[in-house]
Protein backbone atom coordinates (compact mmCIF):
# COMPACT_ATOMS: atom_id res chain seq x y z
CA UNK A 1 0.00 0.00 0.00
CA UNK A 2 1.31 3.38 -1.08
CA UNK A 3 1.87 5.68 1.82
CA UNK A 4 4.06 8.31 3.47
CA UNK A 5 5.07 8.95 6.76
CA UNK A 6 6.24 11.82 8.60
CA UNK A 7 8.46 12.05 11.70
CA UNK A 8 8.59 13.54 14.03
CA UNK A 9 4.60 14.89 14.43
CA UNK A 10 5.84 17.53 16.61
CA UNK A 11 9.28 19.43 17.13
CA UNK A 12 10.29 22.41 19.04
CA UNK A 13 13.44 23.94 18.94
CA UNK A 14 15.23 27.37 20.58
CA UNK A 15 16.21 29.46 17.77
CA UNK A 16 19.55 28.49 16.23
CA UNK A 17 19.04 25.04 17.27
CA UNK A 18 19.46 22.91 13.73
CA UNK A 19 17.54 19.79 13.14
CA UNK A 20 15.69 17.13 10.64
CA UNK A 21 12.37 16.48 9.90
CA UNK A 22 11.83 12.85 7.87
CA UNK A 23 9.58 11.58 5.88
CA UNK A 24 9.94 8.08 4.47
CA UNK A 25 7.80 6.05 1.87
CA UNK A 26 6.53 3.18 0.61
CA UNK A 27 4.89 3.54 -3.56
CA UNK A 28 5.17 1.63 -6.24
CA UNK A 29 7.38 3.87 -8.45
CA UNK A 30 8.68 7.31 -7.11
CA UNK A 31 7.79 10.09 -9.95
CA UNK A 32 8.47 12.99 -7.46
CA UNK A 33 8.80 13.76 -3.92
CA UNK A 34 7.43 17.45 -2.98
CA UNK A 35 8.11 19.26 0.91
CA UNK A 36 5.11 21.99 1.33
CA UNK A 37 4.80 24.21 4.38
CA UNK A 38 1.96 25.11 5.42
CA UNK A 39 0.92 28.28 8.10
CA UNK A 40 -2.14 28.38 10.01
CA UNK A 41 -5.57 29.19 8.14
CA UNK A 42 -3.31 28.92 5.25
CA UNK A 43 -2.91 26.56 2.38
CA UNK A 44 0.04 24.86 1.76
CA UNK A 45 3.12 26.95 0.46
CA UNK A 46 5.39 24.71 -2.35
CA UNK A 47 9.03 24.75 -0.98
CA UNK A 48 11.27 21.85 -3.05
CA UNK A 49 10.37 19.23 -5.45
CA UNK A 50 12.92 16.26 -5.74
CA UNK A 51 13.06 13.66 -8.33
CA UNK A 52 15.83 11.16 -7.75
CA UNK A 53 17.60 9.65 -4.79
CA UNK A 54 20.93 11.47 -4.37
CA UNK A 55 18.96 14.89 -5.19
CA UNK A 56 19.21 17.98 -2.88
CA UNK A 57 17.91 21.12 -3.16
CA UNK A 58 18.50 24.44 -0.61
CA UNK A 59 16.87 27.63 -0.30
CA UNK A 60 17.43 29.32 2.69
CA UNK A 61 17.97 28.18 6.00
CA UNK A 62 16.19 24.53 3.87
CA UNK A 63 18.06 21.84 2.49
CA UNK A 64 16.23 18.71 1.25
CA UNK A 65 17.48 15.52 0.36
CA UNK A 66 16.11 12.46 -0.75
CA UNK A 67 17.28 9.11 -0.63
CA UNK A 68 15.75 5.67 -1.78
CA UNK A 69 13.41 4.95 1.24
CA UNK A 70 13.44 8.92 2.67
CA UNK A 71 13.78 12.48 2.57
CA UNK A 72 14.88 14.56 5.15
CA UNK A 73 14.15 18.64 5.49
CA UNK A 74 17.28 19.89 7.03
CA UNK A 75 16.76 23.49 8.90
CA UNK A 76 19.80 25.36 9.72
CA UNK A 77 19.79 28.11 12.58
CA UNK A 78 16.12 27.91 12.57
CA UNK A 79 14.12 31.50 13.30
CA UNK A 80 10.70 31.77 14.86
CA UNK A 81 9.38 32.70 11.19
CA UNK A 82 10.63 29.10 10.46
CA UNK A 83 7.69 27.69 12.89
CA UNK A 84 5.06 26.04 10.68
CA UNK A 85 3.82 22.32 9.65
CA UNK A 86 6.07 21.36 7.19
CA UNK A 87 4.39 18.35 4.82
CA UNK A 88 5.74 15.87 2.54
CA UNK A 89 3.85 14.76 -0.62
CA UNK A 90 4.84 12.12 -2.87
CA UNK A 91 3.65 11.52 -6.54
CA UNK A 92 3.85 8.15 -7.48
CA UNK A 93 3.27 5.97 -10.71
CA UNK A 94 -0.45 6.46 -11.23
CA UNK A 95 0.16 9.97 -10.88
CA UNK A 96 -1.50 10.20 -7.33
CA UNK A 97 -0.49 12.45 -4.67
CA UNK A 98 0.01 11.11 -1.14
CA UNK A 99 0.68 13.28 1.67
CA UNK A 100 1.90 12.44 4.85
CA UNK A 101 0.10 14.37 7.85
CA UNK A 102 3.19 16.50 8.19
CA UNK A 103 5.44 18.07 11.26
CA UNK A 104 4.34 20.77 13.17
CA UNK A 105 7.47 23.09 14.21
CA UNK A 106 7.64 25.58 16.59
CA UNK A 107 10.73 28.14 16.65
CA UNK A 108 11.47 29.50 20.01
CA UNK A 109 13.10 32.61 20.36
CA UNK B 1 -0.47 37.67 -10.16
CA UNK B 2 -3.59 36.92 -8.17
CA UNK B 3 -3.27 33.28 -6.34
CA UNK B 4 -5.64 30.68 -5.99
CA UNK B 5 -9.25 31.86 -4.38
CA UNK B 6 -11.52 29.80 -2.52
CA UNK B 7 -15.08 30.50 -1.39
CA UNK B 8 -16.48 30.39 0.84
CA UNK B 9 -13.71 30.75 3.73
CA UNK B 10 -15.95 28.83 6.13
CA UNK B 11 -18.71 27.04 5.87
CA UNK B 12 -21.47 25.47 8.46
CA UNK B 13 -24.17 22.85 7.49
CA UNK B 14 -25.99 19.66 8.75
CA UNK B 15 -26.08 16.18 8.59
CA UNK B 16 -27.93 15.77 5.16
CA UNK B 17 -27.76 19.10 3.35
CA UNK B 18 -26.01 19.29 0.56
CA UNK B 19 -22.72 21.94 -0.27
CA UNK B 20 -20.27 23.61 -2.95
CA UNK B 21 -16.93 25.04 -3.20
CA UNK B 22 -15.96 27.21 -5.42
CA UNK B 23 -11.93 27.57 -6.80
CA UNK B 24 -10.53 30.25 -8.72
CA UNK B 25 -7.16 28.77 -10.18
CA UNK B 26 -4.14 31.51 -10.55
CA UNK B 27 -4.74 32.99 -14.21
CA UNK B 28 -3.34 30.74 -16.93
CA UNK B 29 -3.48 27.82 -15.16
CA UNK B 30 -5.81 24.77 -16.31
CA UNK B 31 -5.50 21.94 -14.09
CA UNK B 32 -7.15 21.81 -10.71
CA UNK B 33 -6.82 19.38 -8.13
CA UNK B 34 -9.56 19.44 -4.86
CA UNK B 35 -7.90 17.86 -1.66
CA UNK B 36 -9.60 17.16 1.71
CA UNK B 37 -7.64 17.90 5.21
CA UNK B 38 -7.94 16.83 8.23
CA UNK B 39 -5.47 16.44 11.27
CA UNK B 40 -5.88 12.30 11.29
CA UNK B 41 -5.47 11.62 7.66
CA UNK B 42 -3.60 14.64 6.40
CA UNK B 43 -4.32 15.69 3.04
CA UNK B 44 -5.95 13.43 0.83
CA UNK B 45 -6.66 13.41 -3.29
CA UNK B 46 -10.40 14.07 -4.17
CA UNK B 47 -9.92 14.68 -8.17
CA UNK B 48 -8.20 16.88 -10.54
CA UNK B 49 -9.75 18.58 -13.39
CA UNK B 50 -8.53 19.68 -16.85
CA UNK B 51 -10.18 20.89 -19.82
CA UNK B 52 -13.52 20.44 -18.05
CA UNK B 53 -12.54 17.09 -17.70
CA UNK B 54 -12.18 15.16 -14.63
CA UNK B 55 -8.81 14.06 -15.37
CA UNK B 56 -8.14 11.20 -11.91
CA UNK B 57 -10.14 10.06 -8.73
CA UNK B 58 -9.48 9.38 -5.45
CA UNK B 59 -10.84 6.50 -3.09
CA UNK B 60 -13.74 9.14 -1.93
CA UNK B 61 -17.69 7.91 -2.16
CA UNK B 62 -19.84 9.23 -4.95
CA UNK B 63 -21.32 11.78 -2.52
CA UNK B 64 -18.01 13.99 -3.56
CA UNK B 65 -18.72 15.52 -7.20
CA UNK B 66 -16.70 18.39 -9.02
CA UNK B 67 -16.89 20.18 -12.53
CA UNK B 68 -14.53 22.44 -13.94
CA UNK B 69 -15.63 25.44 -16.11
CA UNK B 70 -14.31 26.43 -19.71
CA UNK B 71 -12.71 29.55 -17.43
CA UNK B 72 -10.96 26.50 -15.56
CA UNK B 73 -12.96 27.87 -12.52
CA UNK B 74 -13.76 24.64 -10.65
CA UNK B 75 -16.26 23.82 -7.98
CA UNK B 76 -17.08 20.87 -5.70
CA UNK B 77 -19.84 19.60 -4.71
CA UNK B 78 -20.96 17.19 -1.09
CA UNK B 79 -24.10 16.05 -1.38
CA UNK B 80 -25.81 14.09 2.09
CA UNK B 81 -23.34 15.51 4.10
CA UNK B 82 -21.58 13.40 7.00
CA UNK B 83 -19.99 14.54 10.82
CA UNK B 84 -16.70 13.19 8.87
CA UNK B 85 -16.96 15.51 5.97
CA UNK B 86 -15.88 18.30 8.56
CA UNK B 87 -12.53 19.37 6.90
CA UNK B 88 -10.46 22.20 5.39
CA UNK B 89 -10.91 21.42 1.37
CA UNK B 90 -8.11 22.59 -0.49
CA UNK B 91 -7.96 23.67 -4.04
CA UNK B 92 -4.65 23.50 -6.10
CA UNK B 93 -3.60 24.72 -9.20
CA UNK B 94 -1.11 23.86 -11.93
CA UNK B 95 -0.39 25.02 -15.57
CA UNK B 96 -0.96 22.06 -17.00
CA UNK B 97 -1.21 19.11 -15.51
CA UNK B 98 -0.35 18.43 -11.24
CA UNK B 99 1.89 15.80 -12.60
CA UNK B 100 4.35 17.88 -14.10
CA UNK B 101 4.00 21.34 -12.63
CA UNK B 102 3.85 22.57 -9.02
CA UNK B 103 0.55 23.23 -7.64
CA UNK B 104 -0.21 26.00 -5.87
CA UNK B 105 -2.72 25.98 -3.33
CA UNK B 106 -5.56 28.47 -2.26
CA UNK B 107 -5.94 28.73 1.52
CA UNK B 108 -9.18 26.35 2.10
CA UNK B 109 -12.54 26.37 2.85
CA UNK B 110 -13.29 24.84 6.41
CA UNK B 111 -16.79 23.04 6.68
CA UNK B 112 -18.07 21.79 9.61
CA UNK B 113 -21.03 19.48 9.56
CA UNK B 114 -23.26 19.59 12.91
Amino acid sequence: EDQVTQSPEALRLQEGESSSLNCSYTVSGLRGLFWYRQDPGKGPEFLFTLYSAGEEKEKERLKATLTKKESFLHITAPKPEDSATYLCAVQANGNQFYFGTGTSLTVIP
Amino acid sequence: KAGVTQTPRYLIKTRGQQVTLSCSPISGHRSVSWYQQTPGQGLQFLFEYFSETQRNKGNFPGRFSGRQFSNSRSEMNVSTLELGDSALYLCASSFISSSTDTQYFGPGTRLTVL
